[in-house]
């Protein structure tokens, strides 16, 4: 079965700190997406990767294919950087793609 | 350049009742894929379009449909809804089919079936 498995589930952390959400799938893909929700339900897209690094202000998206895991970092973090983070996969099933499959999600709260 | 925009983006029906929801994608985006959210399941794929035809489809009942129009608007109907038809429906846009093409997403219609 074609899962996406994403944690962990729920971060609180202080302004500042450093911030880690991991995302892991089961089979091959051929994109991975990290999206942000604020409240409000609309989502944006951060990032989308089929190989190595990008970097766009303070947060890095990272992906290792032979791995099938994938991170997305923030540095510095802010207040305003409270969301739930998504990750997005679309994998490689017979001869094309399918739409994508979700992960469920990491709530994230940066406390002042 | 204005960016994915959903119609309406608040909505109450009743039971057996249809509905038809709108997205109209960024000017130049030919692809349009619609998604459900609820708290339960989270987002799921319903289906993909890309130059008025079906190119994907999640696993969702045949109650769902799409379609999309030659300017690449889309809409997607409901028919005979059903409590648990209740969601945050989300469509998003982009450029090309392919796999690799970054989607930007709309703010979405919330559905309320009483």
């Amino acid at each position: 079965k074609n899962e996406v498995e994403q944690s962990p589930q729920n971060l609180t952390a202080q302004e500042g700190e450093f911030i880690t959400i991991n995302c892991s799938y089961s089979v091959g893909i051929s994109a991975l997406h990290w999206l942000q929700q604020h409240p409000g339900g609309g989502i944006v897209s951060l990032f989308m990767l089929s190989s190595g690094k990008k970097k766009h202000g303070r947060l890095i998206a990272t992906i290792n294919i032979q791995e099938k895991h994938s991170s997305l970092h923030i540095t510095a973090s802010h207040p305003r950087d409270s969301a739930v983070y998504i990750c997005a996969v679309r994998f490689q099933t017979g001869g094309g793609a399918d739409g994508l499959t979700f992960g469920k999600g990491t709530h994230l709260i940066i406390q002042p | 350049k204005a960016g994915v925009t959903q119609t309406p983006r608040y909505l109450i029906k009743t039971r057996g009742q249809q509905v038809t929801l709108s997205c109209s994608p960024i000017s130049g985006h030919r692809s349009v894929s619609w998604y459900q959210q609820t708290p339960g399941q989270g987002l799921q794929f319903l289906f993909e379009y890309f130059s008025e035809t079906q190119r994907n489809k999640g696993n969702f009942p045949g109650r769902f449909s799409g379609r999309q129009f030659s300017n690449s608007r889309s809409e997607m109907n409901v028919s005979t809804l059903e409590l648990g038809d209740s969601a945050l429906y989300l469509c998003a846009s982009s450029f090309r089919d392919t796999e690799n093409t970054e989607a930007f997403f709309g703010q979405g219609t919330r559905l309320t079936v009483v």
